[in-house]
């Protein structure tokens, strides 16, 4: 039931985009995106529920394709401070152990 | 403004020990999560906490034990350490009893090796 994340790792120049994909291959009832930096807790960045629905926040968005059953995070004019290792997490139902994270995509902005 | 508080961040077991990880949340959060970080894996549930006095078994409980001691505090306990144990422990809280579409904030992990 772990979603699958694409690409494993990324290296960006500042200022170039990126597109993390977070795929399931069963029906999601919502999707959290967090971002961890080395050595660091995961800190949470945003959560979209099922219905579609896109969300932002500063330069980092995501959207929520409930039919094709996976989300993509949108990083736009990186900057430095977005290094880290991205985790999706998708919900299958009600209940903790209905949230599986995925193993991550290594995201590397160098100047 | 602390958030969630683990002790202790670093820990060297022998095979055998036992131990007990704590975990103190101050955002008066009714759900608490302990999950372990293996390289390549990702993050996965050990064991969760919906509410003070109710425990529940996650992805994989075996080898640990868990403690809701109030509201803030949430234990992990490993009887008897094996290596396969070693791994990076985070505990994590959420606002609501019932956990789904609750962001989780999370502690700075404790880094448990086994000899």
């Amino acid at each position: 039931q772990q979603p699958v994340q694409s690409p494993q790792a990324v290296i960006l120049r500042e200022g170039e985009d990126a597109v993390i994909n977070c795929s399931s291959s069963k029906a999601l009832y919502s999707v959290h995106w967090y971002r961890q930096k080395h050595g660091e807790a995961p800190v949470f960045l945003m959560i979209l529920l099922k219905g579609g629905e896109q969300k932002g926040h500063d330069k980092i968005s995501a959207s929520f394709n409930e039919k094709k059953q996976q989300s993509s995070l949108y990083l736009t004019a990186s900057q430095l401070s977005y290094s880290g290792t991205y985790f999706c997490g998708t919900e299958y139902g009600t209940g903790a152990n209905n949230l599986f994270f995925g193993t991550g995509t290594r995201l590397t902005v160098i100047p | 403004n602390a958030g969630v508080t683990q002790t202790p961040k670093f820990q060297v077991l022998k095979t055998g020990q036992s131990m007990t990880l704590q975990c103190a949340q101050d955002m008066n959060h009714n759900s608490m999560y302990w999950y372990r970080q293996d390289p390549g894996m990702g993050l996965r549930l050990i064991y969760y906490s919906a509410s003070e006095g109710t425990t529940d078994k996650g992805e994989v409980p075996n080898g640990y034990n868990v403690s809701r001691l109030n509201k803030r505090e949430f234990s992990l306990r490993l009887e008897s350490a094996a290596p396969s144990q070693t791994s990076v422990y985070f505990c994590a809280s959420s606002e609501g009893t019932l956990p789904r579409n609750q962001p989780q904030h999370f502690g700075d992990g404790t880094r448990l090796s086994i000899l």
